[in-house]
């Protein structure tokens, strides 16, 4: 199975900021990678999918990047919206994996 | 409008059994994979189980297999869970996600929560 690690785990920070979150991949997954973000109480929402296509009605501030086995979501310019828990997941192979998630709190 | 609509959970006991159900509407439902995620109180998402469009794959994740087993009946745009012999670990909130089109989930449900306890 593929292993799909996040860091950080718990990340602090302030509207307008710049963020990035790290996805690393036991294994080369190429660009077979998503990110969602999800609010407390409520379903996820796809952001990206293929490392790096910004899903239809997703912000212009969220992009991602990478290939292989590390990965990256930044965050532009953190909004009040934004603050959430953020997930990556391969879809390289089964069994689908998703990272532990990373929380975005306020600072 | 994709909408997709959860029912089936509950409180079950361990070793019994659920039927978890998604009814899916906005979508030519039988061209997409479906897959059904969970999330135990207070962790990250778990994949769970898949099947293809046509119905004639599925997958599992290696903590159900052998007791869950997923379905779907195209003429009724439903896609189901069936959840036997019960763990407390299978205690989680189940959503199903629609592919898009297959193995990352565009659309998801409301939730539908899972208690396994005596």
């Amino acid at each position: 199975d593929i292993q799909m690690t996040q860091s950080p785990s718990t990340l602090s920070a302030s509207v307008g900021d710049r963020v990035t979150i790290t996805c690393r991949a036991s294994q080369s997954i190429t660009s077979w990678l998503a990110w969602y973000q999800q609010k407390p109480g409520k379903a996820p929402k796809l952001l990206i999918y293929e490392a790096s296509d910004l899903e239809s009605g997703a912000p212009s501030r969220f992009s991602g990047s990478g290939s292989g086995t590390e990965f990256t979501l930044t965050i532009s310019s953190l909004q009040p919206d934004d603050f959430a828990t953020y997930y990556c997941q391969q879809y390289n192979s089964y069994p689908l994996t998703f990272g532990g998630g990373t929380k975005v709190e306020i600072k | 409008e994709v909408q997709l609509l959860e029912s089936g959970g509950g409180f079950v006991q361990p070793g019994g059994s659920l039927r978890l159900s998604c009814a899916a509407s906005g979508f030519t439902f039988s061209s997409y994979a479906m897959s059904w995620v969970r999330q135990a109180p207070g962790k990250g998402l778990e994949w769970v189980s898949a099947i293809s469009g046509s119905g004639g794959s599925t997958y599992y994740a290696d903590s159900v297999q052998g007791r869950f087993t997923i379905s779907r009946d195209n003429s009724k745009n439903t896609v189901y869970l069936q959840m036997n012999s019960l763990r407390g670990e299978d205690t989680a909130v189940y959503y199903c996600a629609k592919g898009a089109p297959t193995t990352v989930f565009d659309s998801w449900g409301q939730g539908n929560p899972v208690t396994v306890s005596s």
